[in-house]
């Protein structure tokens, strides 16, 4: 069992919004703003889409954006491509280097 | 091109032993600490071990702590996870990271498959 609760599928279609959710503790997701999302491509490396909570790296679409309420925060993506079409995972900062950060199972997000 | 390539993985009978390899290219190696991140059947990924720059500090999963060793090689900008004692439950894909600030991952390599059985 992951230390951060993710839905397990996700599915929209072409163009449309969805979002995915991770939900944590007050120990992790709510106690910093140091959420990230990764998009993998199964057999290939997992890329960093958001970071601190809503930062996009320099490359990403704006399509991805991030948001926290509490405990949780979410990924959404706008305007839905087949490209989309992948596993996404949360992670969380967890407090220091003797345990530095925590994940989410994992959401497959499928393009209908 | 900033580049992470692991090596090493493969089918280890309980109780073996593997030594997992992640070459660095194209960023300063010795200005990152590093990670080990491993993505179990059906359980995500989970943090494995983490290593400072100068190598003198580190920490691990309370599950392998006493079974794995994080080590880096500054000179040839390389990370290693020796594996010992290695079990069913450490099938998995392993893969290094390099940690942004706050532990965002933004460079991984593509993993290596190791496989625990008998």
């Amino acid at each position: 069992q992951s230390a951060l609760t993710q839905p397990p599928s996700a599915s929209g279609s072409p163009g449309q919004s969805v979002a995915i959710s991770c939900t944590g503790t007050s120990s992790d997701v709510g106690a910093y703003n140091y959420v990230s999302w990764y998009q993998h491509h199964p057999g290939k490396a997992p890329k960093l889409m958001i970071y601190e909570v809503s930062k996009r790296p320099s490359g990403v679409p704006d399509r991805f954006s991030g948001s926290k309420s509490g405990n949780t925060a979410s990924l959404t993506v706008s305007g839905l491509q087949a490209e989309d079409e992948a596993d996404y995972y949360c992670s969380s900062y967890a407090g220091s280097n003797i345990s530095p950060v925590v994940f989410g199972g994992g959401t497959k997000l499928t393009v209908l | 091109e900033v580049q992470l390539v692991e090596s090493g993985g493969g089918l280890v009978q309980p109780g073996g032993s593997l030594r997992l390899s992640c070459a660095a290219s194209g960023f300063t190696f010795t200005d990152y600490w590093m990670i080990w991140v491993r993505q179990t059947p059906g359980k995500g990924l989970e943090w494995v071990a983490n290593i400072r720059q100068d190598g003198n500090e580190n920490y691990y999963l309370d599950s392998v702590r006493g079974r794995f060793t994080i080590s880096r090689d500054n000179a040839k900008t390389s990370l290693y996870l020796q594996m010992n004692s290695l079990r069913a439950e450490d099938t998995a894909v392993y893969y290094c990271a390099r940690p942004r600030p706050y532990y965002s991952l933004d460079v991984w390599g593509q993993g290596t498959t190791v496989t625990v059985s008998s």
